[in-house]
């Protein structure tokens, strides 16, 4: 099976734009969960999608919000960038309505300059 | 909500050698606690994982031990060899779908 696959691999933007990463999970997976990675903050939650619906958000501003499609890829977007939002921007794969391992992608390396 | 702290932040050890890393959780619910490796320029990779009903699980070389009583769990490398180094991170979940990840440990295993 082909892994978690995530475009682009790097972005650079400046302040005030608006990105949108993608995701496109492991073929049978429904669940898609998104972490921001940072030296200071390290691994952060998200949040969670599981058949279209959003199931849980982790403690970030409205900024940053996200969507699954049908066919379970997903997309996350950031408005009004800011420099903290500098990061790498990880998604990871969930097999199941409940099933614990996830499987991560490389990761999008976003700049804001 | 959830905090989850490891230690240590950087370890080396010599090749052969054992590697520990620990890690403590607040949130007595949590009840699922993966460990995972990453590599430069890839993502984390799950290495192994354990349940709260289960206080010890073994895959080869690599062991992770947990204390529900004093909410904290360890991962143990032994054997250790040059491509083990990496950073590891520790996490806790309730959800198991949000995972409260640890600030990692950078782990160096020298020849």
């Amino acid at each position: 099976k082909a892994g978690v696959t995530q475009t682009p691999r790097y972005l650079i933007k400046t302040r005030g734009q608006q990105v949108t990463l993608s995701c496109s999970p492991i073929s049978g997976h429904r669940s898609v969960s998104w972490y921001q990675q940072t030296p200071g903050q390290g691994l952060q939650f998200l949040f969670e999608y599981f058949s279209e619906t959003q199931r849980n958000k982790g403690n970030f501003p409205g900024r940053f919000s996200g969507r699954q499609f049908s066919n379970s890829r997903s997309e996350m977007n950031v408005s009004t960038l800011e420099l903290g939002d500098s990061a790498l921007y990880l998604c990871a794969s969930i097999e199941g309505a409940a099933a614990n391992e996830q499987f991560f992608g490389p990761g999008t390396r976003l700049t804001v300059l | 909500g959830e905090n989850v702290e490891q230690h240590p932040s950087t370890l080396s050890v010599q090749e052969g050698d054992s590697a520990v890393i620990k890690c403590t959780y607040s949130d007595s619910a949590s009840n699922y606690f993966p460990w995972y490796k990453q590599e430069l320029g890839k993502g984390p990779q799950l290495i192994i994982d354990i349940r709260s009903n289960v206080g010890e699980k073994k895959d080869q070389r690599i062991a992770v031990t947990l204390n529900k009583t004093a909410k904290h769990f360890s991962l143990h490398i032994t054997e250790t060899q040059p491509e083990d180094s990496a950073v590891y991170f520790c996490a806790a979940s309730i959800t198991g779908y949000a995972l409260n990840f640890g600030k990692g440990t950078s782990l160096l295993v020298t020849p």
